[in-house]
């Protein structure tokens, strides 16, 4: 079984400040990675996945994260966060042996920016 | 491409009543998968289908179901209403794939209230 923990359940920053939102997750199986996005009122989107290679990944909208198997960690980054970034944050997880797809999320970490 | 279409978007049942949500996955999809989405609980995955077979399931009691038709449509099902179902639930979908690692793509969701 899998486990993610999203360390801070609401993040506050100001317009252009840097913000890293932190996932550790826990797992018996080598997992795959990923972070959504959930916008207000709405569903989720992706924003960036980790399978396998660079530990540092890119995503969309700027943002990047990068995998620490050694702490098991995947925390996601921006450097200058922009007004349309307060959404909701989602870490999740998924089983890379088993068949299917199936994803274990962490509890979100609500980004507010703030002018 | 469209999305994943939900409907409905809104819906208010009454205790004790029955509900059928419905999703149209991205045109080539084969996996349809169901989020149950609530402030206390979070983001927890109810059961995936492919190919009209359940392929993984969540921990919900026997009141969720859900089927796959032969287009990749699905319906999930949840009868006996209690308040505790009254929630956001999330369908996604994704190409077929042995391993998970494929991009998970969701709806908006339908918001079941249960009065």
């Amino acid at each position: 079984a899998q486990s993610v923990t999203q360390l801070d359940s609401q993040v506050p920053v100001f317009e252009e400040a840097p913000v890293e939102l932190r996932c550790n997750y826990s797992s018996s199986v080598s997992v795959y990675l990923f972070w959504y996005v959930q916008y207000p009122n709405q569903g989720l989107q992706l924003l960036l996945k980790y399978l396998s290679g660079s530990t540092l990944v890119k995503g969309i909208n700027g943002f990047e994260a990068e995998f620490n198997k050694s702490q098991t960690s995947f925390h996601l980054r921006k450097p200058s966060v922009h007004i349309s970034d307060t959404a909701e944050y989602f870490c999740a997880v998924s089983d890379s042996i088993a068949a299917g797809n199936k994803l274990t999320f962490g509890g979100g970490t609500r980004v507010l920016v703030k002018p | 491409k469209a999305g994943v279409t939900q409907t409905p978007r809104y819906l208010i049942k009454t205790r004790g009543q029955q509900v059928t949500l419905s999703c149209s996955p991205i045109s080539g999809h084969r996996s349809v998968s169901w989020y149950q989405q609530t402030p206390g609980q979070g983001l927890q995955f109810l059961f995936e289908y492919f190919s009209e077979t359940q392929r993984n399931k969540g921990n919900f009691p026997g009141r969720f179901s859900g089927r796959q038709f032969s287009n990749s449509r699905s319906e999930m099902n949840v009868s006996t209403l209690e308040l505790g179902d009254s929630a956001l639930y999330l369908c996604a979908s994704s190409l077929e794939g042995q391993h998970s690692g494929n991009t998970i793509y969701f709806g908006e969701g339908s918001w079941l209230t249960v009065v």
